[in-house]
């Protein structure tokens, strides 16, 4: 059974770097794209981008200025750092996988920014 | 960037009724549409996929439909266990997704 679970501070500060990892448990990550979907409080969800296994990376064009998606092979992990952040960058932040749809996700993880 | 809107936003119907969600595109995407089921505190999960198409242990109380612009999800005879927030998505040009349903039931 495939699992994936979010890790990382809840609290950054204003203009710091958002940094979060998921792990991926039931799958090997050398295969499928792997994303993070992010959803700020009483709003929709917002897609931030994806790494291939391969490396090839893809962003969000609203946020590409600002975004860094990493793979761990060795820890079946892949990463998100989100830099300069803001208070519009609070948000619940989902790791999930995807072939051609969002078939697996993590719960997420709520992401405050507040000095 | 292609915006879908979702309507209504909160739908709330007693069990055995029929739930009727639906979701616009700001322009076509084809056949390029799927629905998500999102339950307080869980993951979300792929619910339909292809407009149509069941994902993996889905019930068949759940439907898709429509083309284009226009798409439905029908859940036929609601149970306790649908209560959730329903969101589509669009993959015909980037990644985008719908506000949410939010289908209470009574």
């Amino acid at each position: 059974q495939v699992q994936l679970q979010e890790s990382g501070p809840g609290l950054v500060k204003p203009s710091e770097t958002l940094s979060l990892t998921c792990t991926v448990s039931g799958d090997s990550i050398n295969s499928h794209y792997w994303n993070w979907i992010r959803q700020p409080p009483g709003k929709g969800l917002e897609w931030i981008g994806y790494m291939y296994y391969s490396g090839n990376t893809n962003y969000n064009p609203s946020l590409k200025s600002r975004v860094t998606i990493s793979i761990d092979r060795s820890k079946n992990q892949f990463s998100l750092k989100l830099s300069s952040v803001t208070a519009a960058d609070t948000a619940v932040y989902y790791c999930a996988r995807k072939g051609l749809w969002f078939d697996y996700w993590g719960q997420g993880t709520l992401v405050t920014v507040s000095s | 960037e292609i915006v879908l809107t979702q309507s209504p936003a909160t739908l709330s119907l007693s069990p055995g009724e029929r739930a009727t969600l639906s979701c616009r595109a700001s322009q076509s995407v084809s056949t390029y549409l799927a629905w998500y089921q999102h339950k307080p505190g869980q993951a979300p999960s792929l619910l339909i996929y292809d407009v149509s198409n069941r994902a993996t242990g889905v019930p068949a109380r759940f439907s898709g439909s429509g083309s284009g612009t226009d798409f439905t999800l029908t859940i036929s005879s609601l149970e306790p266990e649908d209560s959730a927030v329903y969101y589509c998505q669009q993959r015909s040009e980037w990644w985008t997704f719908g506000q949410g349903t939010k289908v209470e039931i009574k």
